[in-house]
């Protein structure tokens, strides 16, 4: 099994741009999780699914973020319009039942200037 | 609110010793507990995942231990080796979320 896919690895933008980030969960898995990491806060969860719906996106920051998952196999997490804070490394997560080990992505490496 | 602590912050260790690594958290109903490692630049690793209702779990030179009822997990090291520097982390999952501590940073030097 390949893991949990994140693309891009690293992405440097500019104030104001829209940034998509994209998640490929571990085939079979239910559960699908976004968080944000930074030196500040820490590891914080964004959101996560469950079956495709989301379940809890109590933690998304601000109306500017906004997460999808289509279908089993993807998921999006898009900043519109983005701000130099937004800065961190976000992390992608998948699970084969809610409540089971998590698998971590490579992550994504947000630069904005 | 679930509240997850981790000490210490840092550790400094030369090859060979046999570490303990700390992790609380303030409240006991938990489903499970996982320790993850976090190399520099790079994601998060799962070590071990410890159920409710297991103690302890073993894998290689690592041994995690669960009390539930004290609120605390360690996480102990056999025989540290340089390869295992890394940032620690312990994470409770409440409900469905994972609820991370802050960290621990290994150093082991030769």
């Amino acid at each position: 099994d390949a893991g949990v896919i994140q693309s891009p690895r690293h992405e440097v933008t500019e104030m104001g741009q829209e940034v998509t980030l994209r998640c490929k969960p571990i085939s079979g898995h239910n559960s699908l999780f976004w968080y944000r990491q930074t030196m500040m806060r820490g590891l914080e969860l964004l959101i996560y699914f469950n079956n495709n719906v989301p379940i809890d996106d109590s933690g998304m920051p601000e109306d500017r973020f906004s997460a999808k998952m289509p279908n089993a196999s993807f998921s999006t997490l898009k900043i519109q319009p983005s701000e130099p804070r937004d800065s961190a490394v976000y992390f992608c997560a998948s699970n084969p039942t809610s409540s089971g080990e998590q698998f971590f992505g490579p992550g994504t490496r947000l630069t904005v200037l | 609110k679930q509240e997850v602590t981790q000490i210490p912050a840092a550790l400094s260790v030369p090859e060979g010793e046999n570490l303990v690594l700390n992790c609380s958290f303030t409240d006991s109903a938990i489903y499970n507990l996982q320790w993850f490692r976090q190399d520099p630049g790079k994601g998060l690793t799962s070590l071990l995942l410890i159920q409710s209702s297991q103690r302890e779990q073993t894998s290689g030179r690592l041994n995690a231990s669960l009390d539930k009822s004290s609120g605390r997990s360690t996480l102990y090291i056999a025989a540290s080796q340089p390869g295992d520097s890394a940032t620690y982390l312990c994470a409770v999952v409440n409900t469905d979320k994972l609820i991370f501590g802050t960290g621990t940073r290994l150093q082991v030097f030769p």
